[in-house]
């Protein structure tokens, strides 16, 4: 099983609509959660953090489900510029350093 | 806003010759990291560096590769002699505490080619 796992994609959704993907993690150790995104060819910019009591930052939701051991991100009245390749990253941490593990990302196309 | 900055953005190379890739991290954090991206695939872990020295890497990190912080600004990735694999977008970024729990500012990237 590896140790992040997501969607692949594409998710082709109009504009408008509301989507959502899921993020499942192997290790049950793990300790923190985020949502990047990356657009073509750039690098992955933070989205938001996930916690445990779940959180909002406008049109996106993030949640965390340790029992199951998936996160998940809720996109809203999508726009067109929400299209973007989603990153979930899970990070734990062992003696005195941190991995950091990405998955292979959601690819998201919003259409007019 | 301050930002992870990268130079070169793209650097071509013959198999085999040593590159240095160059990252300014953010002036008040502790912790640098570098990442690659092979195109079309996802974004792995290399490196990540704290108080000058290694804190952890990843099975891609093997002798070829190095870093170093010169200065008090500068952190560097070298590769000492590339392979054709070794092309990949190379990301730098940086955080103020562990990125066990922090969040990490990327850098542009440096498209590196190998031919």
């Amino acid at each position: 099983r590896k140790e992040v796992e997501q969607d692949p994609g594409p998710f082709n959704v109009p504009e408008g609509a509301t989507v959502a993907f899921n993020c499942t993690y192997s290790n049950s150790a793990s300790q923190s959660f985020f949502w990047y995104r990356q657009d073509c060819r750039k690098e992955p910019k933070l989205l938001m953090s996930v916690y445990s009591s779940g959180n909002e930052d406008g049109r996106f939701t993030a949640q965390l489900n340790r029992a199951s051991q998936y996160i998940s991100l809720l996109i809203r009245d999508s726009k067109l510029s929400d299209s973007a390749t989603y990153l979930c990253v899970v990070t734990y941490s062992y003696s005195s350093a941190s991995k950091i593990i990405f998955g292979s990302g959601t690819r998201l196309s919003i259409r007019p | 806003e301050p930002e992870v900055t990268q130079t070169p953005s793209h650097q071509v190379t013959q198999m085999g010759q040593e590159v240095i890739l160059r990252c300014v991290p953010i002036s008040n954090h502790l912790y640098f990291y570098w990442y690659r991206q092979i195109l079309g695939q996802k974004v792995e872990f290399l490196v990540s560096f704290y108080n000058n020295e290694i804190s952890e890497k990843s099975e891609i990190f093997d002798d070829q590769f190095s870093v170093e912080r010169p200065d008090g600004s500068n952190f560097t990735l070298k590769i000492r002699s590339t392979k054709l694999e070794d092309s990949a977008m190379y990301f730098c970024a940086s955080s103020e505490e562990s990125g066990g729990a922090d969040e990490q500012f990327f850098g542009p990237g440096t498209r590196l080619t190998v031919l």
